[in-house]
């Protein structure tokens, strides 16, 4: 059973800011919440994590919900190589699972 | 770019025989895991290991079967393949029980099962 949902697809423009979705409403109080991204005929690759606080990279940013029932990747500004499919998932102490995902797509 | 190689990296095989993926680390990485992914489907977790010869099955194990001997390989099995497991593979590593821990994957092996 999926842990996260997230949308199909999403579109977004050249260098504007794209914020991605995912629900994860029965998330446990131990479990981090990680993205990940996969560029089209690549292994995927992190993005960032969190647990309950927001976090900045060099890559994103994660914004977690309080209730921690959702989370939200945000791309600053994006460009074309960002076009990937990205994944929400819930780690637990030995397992990953990887859902559907969100396929983004960024116009020029 | 983290250590982490998978051979074969494409492969075509016969219905009914024996296939075995590779998947070697010079990370010293703790866990492995082996996914699969179909189209429609996302990645999809065959089996893991949390150390040598420590293994355990994930959400897609039926057919496969996996050994760890040592910290960096780790081995996945197809004791007779199908048609049903043509699929792209990706193996990744992940340096402790991954809670806090980012995941590293190859770059993948194409398997066609004729």
């Amino acid at each position: 059973d999926a842990k996260t949902t997230q949308p199909n697809s999403m579109e977004s423009n050249e260098e504007e800011p794209v914020h991605l979705p995912c629900n994860h409403s029965t998330i446990s109080g131990t479990d981090y919440i990680h993205w990940y991204r996969q560029l089209p005929s690549q292994g995927p690759e992190y993005v960032i994590h969190g647990l309950t606080s927001n976090v900045n990279n060099r890559m994103a940013s994660l914004a977690i919900a309080e209730d921690r029932k959702s989370s939200t990747l945000i791309l600053h500004r994006a460009t074309l190589r960002d076009a990937a499919v990205y994944y929400c998932i819930l780690r637990d102490e030995n397992d990953m699972r990887f859902g559907a995902g969100t396929r983004l797509t960024v116009k020029p | 770019d983290a250590g982490i190689t998978q051979s074969p990296r494409h492969k075509v095989t016969e219905t009914g025989t024996p296939v075995t993926l590779r998947c070697h680390q010079t990370e010293n990485h703790r866990y492995m895991y082996w996914y699969r992914q179909d189209p429609g489907h996302g990645l999809r977790l065959i089996h893991y290991s949390y150390g040598v010869k420590d293994t355990d099955k994930g959400e897609v194990s039926d057919g496969y079967s996996v050994s760890r001997s040592k910290t960096e390989d780790f081995l996945l099995t197809l004791e007779s393949a199908t048609s049903s497991q043509t699929s792209v593979y990706f193996c990744a590593i992940s340096e402790s029980g991954g809670l806090v821990t980012e995941a590293f994957f190859g770059q993948g092996t194409r398997l066609t099962v004729v």
